[in-house]
């Protein structure tokens, strides 16, 4: 079983700044992956970035760094120079990478508000 | 390449009567995936195909959801005699085998 924990529900940014969300997970699975989406509030969940358990490095997207940390299993979101646009719900999720694993569990969720 | 489609994107209902979502993923992804929403709790799997074959169902399914793929393209998701219970966003989703897994904007439903 999969557990995807984010405790913080709801940050306030500063635009231009940078924010950094929580994400720690639980699993059984030797090999795994870990997910960061962004959800608007019109409600499309909308892919951000990619962190393989077997990745050397840490996942950059644009804007997007996962600071991955297996030993602590975590795996925590930094935005850098947020921007009004930013300002949504972000999950953390993972899945395993054998052929047969398919189900993505989700966290609760963070809601990120950029001020200008 | 366009994304993950789904329609309608907000239905209100009745209780009692019948609705039914539709999905169009991603051109040539084998792999589709329903799942819930409710209001400030992250996504529940709900059911999952790869190609036209159903290969699992959340014990969150009751009897009344029915979920099809007929060759293996789009997807409907039908409620039976709706609850208020239900009144829920539903996210259809869809892969290329295990790659990255691309959501829809999601249908939004209301069971007054």
């Amino acid at each position: 079983a999969q557990k995807i924990t984010q405790t913080q529900p709801g940050m306030f940014v500063q635009e231009k700044e940078a924010v950094t969300l929580d994400c720690t997970y639980d699993t059984s699975d030797p090999s795994y992956g870990l997910f960061w989406y962004k959800q608007p509030s019109s409600g499309e969940m909308i892919f951000l970035i990619y962190q393989g358990s077997y990745d050397q490095q840490n996942a950059t997207e644009g804007r997007y760094s996962l600071n991955f940390q297996k030993a602590r299993k975590s795996a925590n979101l930094v935005i850098s120079a947020s921007q009004l646009g930013d300002s949504a719900m972000y999950f953390c999720a993972m899945r395993g990478v054998a052929a047969n694993d398919y189900k993505l569990s989700f966290g609760a969720g963070t809601t990120v508000t950029v001020r200008a | 390449d366009t994304g993950v489609s789904q329609n309608p994107r907000h239905k209100i209902t009745k209780r009692g009567q019948n609705v039914t979502f539709r999905c169009d993923p991603i051109s040539e992804h084998n792999r589709l995936y329903w799942y819930r929403q409710t209001l400030g709790q992250g996504p529940e799997f709900l059911t999952y195909f790869q190609n036209e074959a159903q290969l699992e169902k959340s014990r969150l399914l009751s009897d009344r959801f029915s979920a099809e793929r007929p060759k293996g393209s789009f997807s409907t998701l039908e409620i039976q005699r709706t609850e208020q219970g239900d009144s829920a966003m539903y996210l259809c989703a869809s892969s290329r085998e295990g790659n990255t897994i691309y959501f829809g904007e999601g249908s939004w439903l209301t069971v007054v």
